[in-house]
C-alpha cells in the first residue's frame, strides 16, 4: 500500500524567502504524486503532479516539485514566497487510490 | 463547467437529527468521494464510489451511508447525528485512477450540538 508523509505540520518563511514543503512517498510501485493547495474556507486546488514525463515538475503560482527516487521525495519549493502564499499544503500520492498527507499550514510573514 | 457542487454549505443539527449533504459533478467522472476534514487530522476518507449504483467504505465509514443512483451525484446521509460528526466535509470526484487527480469541492461545513 502507498503512502505520504508531510514532514513539518507549520512552516513560517518571510515574504521573499525561499519556500521548501517537504513530502516522502513509500509505494512498492512507480507512483504518481500530487501537491494541492487549500485557502482558508475552500477545497482542494491541483498545484503540480507528477506522473514520470519529467522529474521536474512545474505548476501554479510559481510553485515546482522535483521527484527523487533514490530518497523517495516530492518536496514543494518556491523562489520568493508571496503573502498570497499563505494556505496549507497538501502532498498525495495514487497507485491506484490516491493517499494524502496530513497537511503542511505554510505562513508567510511581511 | 460548474465542476463540482457541494449542498448545502453550512448546516447546523441537533445531536440525533438527520441530514442528507449533496454533492454533484459535470466532468463525467467515474469516481466520487467524501471525505471529512478536522484540524490536525487531514483529509480522512469517509466512502467512495467507482461507478454509478456502486459505493464503498472508506477509512471512517461508521455513522455515515452514501448512495450514487445517478452518476453525477454522490450522497452522503448522516442518520442520526452526533456532535463527533461536526467536522467539513469535502466531495471529490476523478475520473479514474493513477494519474488522474482529483476534483474538490468548497466543502460543507457542519456542526453538530
Amino acid at each position: 500500500a502507498q503512502s505520504v508523509t508531510q514532514l513539518g505540520s507549520h512552516v513560517s518563511v518571510s515574504e521573499g524567502a525561499l519556500v521548501l514543503l517537504r513530502c516522502n512517498y513509500s509505494s512498492s510501485v512507480p507512483p504518481y504524486l500530487f501537491w494541492y493547495v487549500q485557502y482558508p474556507n475552500q477545497g482542494l486546488q491541483l498545484l503540480l503532479k507528477y506522473t514520470s514525463a519529467a522529474t521536474l515538475v512545474k505548476g501554479i503560482n510559481g510553485f515546482e516539485a522535483e521527484f527523487k527516487k533514490s530518497e523517495t521525495s516530492f518536496h514543494l519549493t518556491k523562489p520568493s514566497a508571496h503573502m498570497s502564499d499563505a494556505a496549507e499544503y497538501f502532498c498525495a500520492v495514487s497507485v491506484n487510490d490516491m493517499r494524502f498527507g496530513a497537511g503542511t499550514r505554510l505562513t508567510v510573514k511581511p | 463547467n460548474a465542476g463540482v457542487t457541494q449542498t448545502p454549505k453550512f448546516r447546523v443539527l441537533k445531536t440525533g437529527q438527520s441530514m442528507t449533504l449533496l454533492c454533484a459533478q459535470d466532468m463525467n467522472h467515474e469516481y466520487m468521494y467524501w471525505y471529512r476534514q478536522d484540524p490536525g487530522m487531514g483529509l480522512r476518507l469517509i466512502h467512495y464510489s467507482v461507478g454509478e449504483g456502486t459505493t464503498a467504505k472508506g477509512e471512517v465509514p461508521d455513522g455515515y451511508n452514501v448512495s450514487r443512483l445517478k452518476k453525477q451525484n454522490f450522497l452522503l446521509g448522516l442518520e442520526s447525528a452526533a456532535p463527533s460528526q461536526t467536522s467539513v466535509y469535502f466531495c471529490a470526484s476523478r475520473r479514474g485512477q493513477g494519474a488522474y487527480e482529483q476534483y474538490f469541492g468548497p466543502g460543507t461545513r457542519l456542526t453538530v450540538t
